[in-house]
């Protein structure tokens, strides 16, 4: 079956910790993309890649962390500079320049 | 800049009855167009598109059509049901290079049994 994983499903943060969210998918897709949801609210684009070992800052990248060392893999860390960390982080992937797919959600709360 | 404008929710509508949720868009170039739905707790679905002027896109009983001269993109359905209460999301794409997609506000439906 392919997909996109995200985990967990729940996250907890207490204050000035570092959380990582992960992302995977077997899709191949080139791309992929963190958005941030909160509630009643679109989607916002936190960071995404097109391609391993390169990232590009979207529009709400302060306080977030990515990395992209493998093409299935673009973990998202949250880190303590992020003074409001409360949502629902959506992972997508896609190939170039076509439709965005979407994995199950994290919500992250905090402690 | 690019934009997607959609209407303000929520909607409420009784089972049965005719849906039609505006979406209207700003961009460059020609975008391709979106609807996304989202179920409580859950990611984003992809639930019809369009890429091109006229285009129309169906699915699950809703359907838009891409509407270049009122810059439009509107999602239809002639009967809900009570199992289609979600959010909606319109969304588009630019087609002139670079792969970020802008999505709107999202309309939460709410179908009454």
């Amino acid at each position: 079956d392919g997909g996109i994983t995200q985990s967990p499903k729940y996250l907890f943060r207490k204050e000035g910790q570092n959380v990582t969210l992960s992302c995977e998918q077997n899709l191949n897709h080139d791309a992929m993309y963190w958005y941030r949801q909160d509630p009643g609210q679109g989607l916002r684009l936190i960071y995404y890649s097109q391609i391993v070992n390169d990232f590009q800052k979207g529009d709400i990248a302060e306080g977030y962390s990515v990395s992209r060392e493998k093409k299935e893999s673009f973990p998202l860390t949250v880190t303590s500079a992020q003074k409001n960390p409360t949502a629902f982080y959506l992972c997508a992937s896609s190939n170039l320049q076509e439709t965005q797919y979407f994995g199950p959600g994290t919500r992250l709360l905090v402690l | 800049g690019n934009s997607v404008t959609q209407m303000e929710g929520p909607v409420t509508l009784s089972e049965e009855a005719f849906l039609t949720i505006n979406c209207t868009y700003t961009a460059t170039g020609y975008p391709s167009l979106f609807w996304y739905v989202q179920y409580p707790g859950e990611g984003l679905q992809l639930l019809l598109k369009a890429t091109k002027a006229d285009d129309k896109g169906s699915n699950k009983g809703f359907e838009a059509t891409y509407r270049k001269e009122t810059t439009s993109f509107h999602l239809e359905k002639g009967s809900v049901q009570v199992s289609d209460s979600a959010v909606y999301f319109c969304a588009l794409r630019l087609n002139t290079g670079g792969f970020k997609t802008i999505f709107g506000a999202g309309t939460r439906l709410f179908v009454k049994a």
